[in-house]
């Protein structure tokens, strides 16, 4: 069964640094792939996903993620960090029939002044 | 659209007692999923419904948790003789479209705390 894997359980940014958020996929087949912020109190939201095409997808809020099949990696980046970005970050994949979501454990994002 | 709603927010019960929480999903949405998420973790698939038929359960979902879809539109899911080990968000989120690459829309959570 595939499962995503996120190895960075906290990271502390800079505001105004770039970030890079690790995600590892287990999946033998093309994964189809999600990158989902939350914030406190509030539902997820969706950034952005990968099924097909082109590898380096863009997403919403200035966030974009590489899918890199020889390192089983879905990396969330983005170039300058806003304050406003601090949340939990979840990468996630679809299940094997495609019915259910399969989350890491997440990053939490602390953004420092 | 009013994106998905979910009632209670919160919920503070003693262990035993019977709880149930409802999910409104976006109208016209034909896929409802309900996932748990405890503390320090991603959120865990527990359940789908495309429109009012259950396809898919989770092991998680032990037979103290039931799920409905009566109609095809709001979903309710209820834990019988809640235990303490059953405190955490539970989420819902809907959809529509190619299955697999839709996207999900989550609501807010119910929290739910077993004393």
């Amino acid at each position: 069964a595939q499962s995503v894997t996120q190895p960075d359980i906290h990271i502390t940014v800079s505001e105004g640094a770039s970030l890079e958020l690790r995600c590892n996929y287990s999946y033998g087949a093309t994964p189809y792939l999600f990158w989902y912020v939350q914030s406190p109190g509030q539902g997820l939201q969706l950034l952005l996903k990968y099924f097909s095409g082109d590898t380096l997808v863009q997403g919403i809020k200035g966030f974009e993620a590489e899918f890199k099949r020889s390192q089983s990696s879905f990396n969330l980046r983005k170039p300058s960090v806003h304050w406003s970005d601090a949340a939990e970050y979840f990468c996630a994949d679809r299940g094997n029939n495609n019915n259910d979501m399969r989350f890491g454990a997440g990053t939490r994002l602390t953004v420092k002044p | 659209d009013t994106g998905v709603s979910q009632n209670p927010r919160h919920k503070i019960t003693k262990r035993g007692q019977n709880v149930t929480f409802r999910c409104d999903p976006i109208s016209e949405h034909n896929r409802l999923y309900w996932y748990r998420q405890t503390l320090g973790q991603g959120p865990e698939f527990l359940t789908y419904f495309q429109n009012e038929a259950q396809l898919e359960k989770s092991r998680l979902l032990s037979d103290r948790f039931s799920a409905e879809r009566p109609k095809g539109s709001f979903s309710t899911l209820e834990i019988q003789r809640t235990e303490q080990g059953d405190s955490a968000m539970y989420l819902c989120a809907s959809s529509s479209g190619l299955a697999g690459v839709e996207t999900q829309y989550f609501g807010p959570g119910t929290r739910l705390l077993v004393l």
